[in-house]
């Protein structure tokens, strides 16, 4: 069964620092989304991404980050200066179809920012 | 604004006995909603899920419910079994179909 892949699977990061989390979506899948969660807490959602634009970003998604579909294949998620609080783990998901549709997800980065 | 509460937060089930978490949203034209498991450290992995069409889904031991009216859903495992133990998180899908997640539950079936 195809998967969403995410790397790396840890990033450790300096406080200030910028980052890009990578994640390959499934291949026939149009709708593509980045979700975080804090450790223990819920699963939050960050963007969601179709026909390489936003479709809607949450409150979270301020001007320190940014998303793009860089080739046919790649989504990533760039934090452009690094916070204490930025600190969880991300969840990169893509669905099939405009509509309601399962999101699949991948594994996960667990993002370290010291 | 947009929000699913759920309840319990914990849960704790004897091998075999039934578990039922419960999910209540807020945007009514929520339409499409998710149940995943989470095991420590995992993706969280889609389980079962329910289209607004429809009042009730089954899939062996796991079910799930809805009442739009309401706007409640909730998940039921039957002759749980020790593997069921993890976080489970219900979601529902808003009109550009984000995801809202609850809080979620954590589930010990305990042997």
């Amino acid at each position: 069964e195809p998967e969403v892949t995410q790397t790396p699977s840890h990033q450790v990061t300096q406080m200030g620092q910028e980052v890009i989390l990578h994640c390959v979506p499934i291949s026939n899948h149009l709708y593509f989304y980045w979700y975080r969660q804090i450790l223990g807490q819920k699963v939050e959602f960050l963007v969601s991404f179709y026909n390489n634009e936003i479709s809607e970003k949450s409150e979270i998604f301020d001007d320190q980050f940014s998303v793009e579909r860089p080739d046919g294949s790649n989504f990533t998620l760039k934090i452009r200066s690094t916070k204490l609080e930025d600190s969880a783990m991300y969840f990169c998901a893509s669905s099939p179809l405009r509509g309601n549709q399962p999101q699949h997800f991948g594994d996960g980065t667990r993002l370290s920012i010291l | 604004g947009e929000n699913v509460e759920q309840h319990p937060s914990t849960l704790s089930v004897q091998e075999g006995d039934s578990a039922v978490i419960k999910c209540t949203y807020s945007d009514s034209a929520s339409n499409y909603f998710p149940w995943y498991k989470q095991e420590l450290g995992k993706r969280p992995q889609l389980i079962i899920d329910i289209r607004s069409n429809v009042g009730e889904k089954k899939d062996q031991r796991i079910a799930v419910t809805l009442n739009k009216t309401a706007k409640h859903f909730s998940l039921h495992i039957t002759e749980t079994q020790p593997e069921d133990s993890a976080v489970y998180f219900c979601a529902a899908s808003v009109r550009t179909y984000k995801y809202i997640f609850g809080t979620g539950t954590r589930l010990k079936v305990l042997a």
